[in-house]
């Protein structure tokens, strides 16, 4: 079983829809979260940060964390044809466990489409 | 501003060749990484730093060295190719500060035939 698991999709909305995004995971010490967006055969960048558990919003994005469920998901309202991508949800076990080192979700292509 | 600097960004090799994967960055950044990315398997870490002279293992180590004898370069050599390391290769670097991010490279897409 991954430590992350994340539904690769492809996932198509029509524009202006409201998209969820979701990662669940099994490790318990992970204490960073975060939400990268990747274009075609580009490098990942990050997109939405959060530490410990809630939520965050950031434009058109909300990020939450639900730590009791080990699920984080990432909301994009409004959504555009600009945010057709690959969205990885990522988890740290923060500095002890290593701030950098990264585990990913496989990640979920998104298509919006006008 | 260049950021992670990833070369090449394509490379064909064959069985059995070694070659090595170049990362710079201008951020002055501590912690570096290397990540390799295939269809439906997210990114894995292969090897990261935190520091000139101190690497570690991540996920995925077999059959790749790194060292860091710069804050500015972390080499990822691959000893002896094989066709299961046919991949897309990211470096990463970022800060010791828990609120900043990792900084991608462009990636390096690797055949071995």
């Amino acid at each position: 079983q991954k430590e992350v698991e994340q539904d690769p999709g492809p996932l198509s909305v029509p524009e202006g829809a409201i998209v969820s995004l979701n990662c669940t995971y099994s490790n318990s010490a992970f204490q960073y979260f975060m939400w990268y967006r990747q274009y075609s055969r580009k490098g990942p960048e990050l997109l939405m940060y959060t530490y410990s558990s809630g939520n965050k919003e950031d434009g058109r994005f909300t990020a939450q964390v639900d730590k009791s469920s080990k699920y984080i998901s990432l909301f994009i309202r409004d959504s555009q044809p600009s945010d057709s991508a690959t969205y990885l949800c990522a988890m740290s076990g923060g500095f002890s466990g290593g701030y950098n080192k990264l585990i990913f979700g496989a990640g979920t292509r998104l298509a919006v489409h006008p | 501003n260049a950021g992670v600097t990833q070369t090449p960004k394509f490379q064909v090799l064959k069985t059995g060749q070694s070659m090595t994967l170049q990362c710079a960055q201008d951020m002055n950044h501590e912690y570096m990484s290397w990540y390799r990315q295939d269809p439906g398997m997210g990114l894995r870490l292969i090897h990261y730093s935190v520091g000139a002279g101190i690497t570690d293992q991540g996920e995925v180590p077999n059959g790749y060295n790194v060292s860091r004898s710069t804050t500015e370069d972390f080499p990822l050599r691959l000893l002896s190719a094989a066709p299961s390391q046919t991949s897309v290769y990211f470096c990463a670097s970022s800060g010791t500060d828990m609120n900043t991010e990792a900084f991608f490279g462009q990636g390096t897409r690797l055949t071995v035939v």
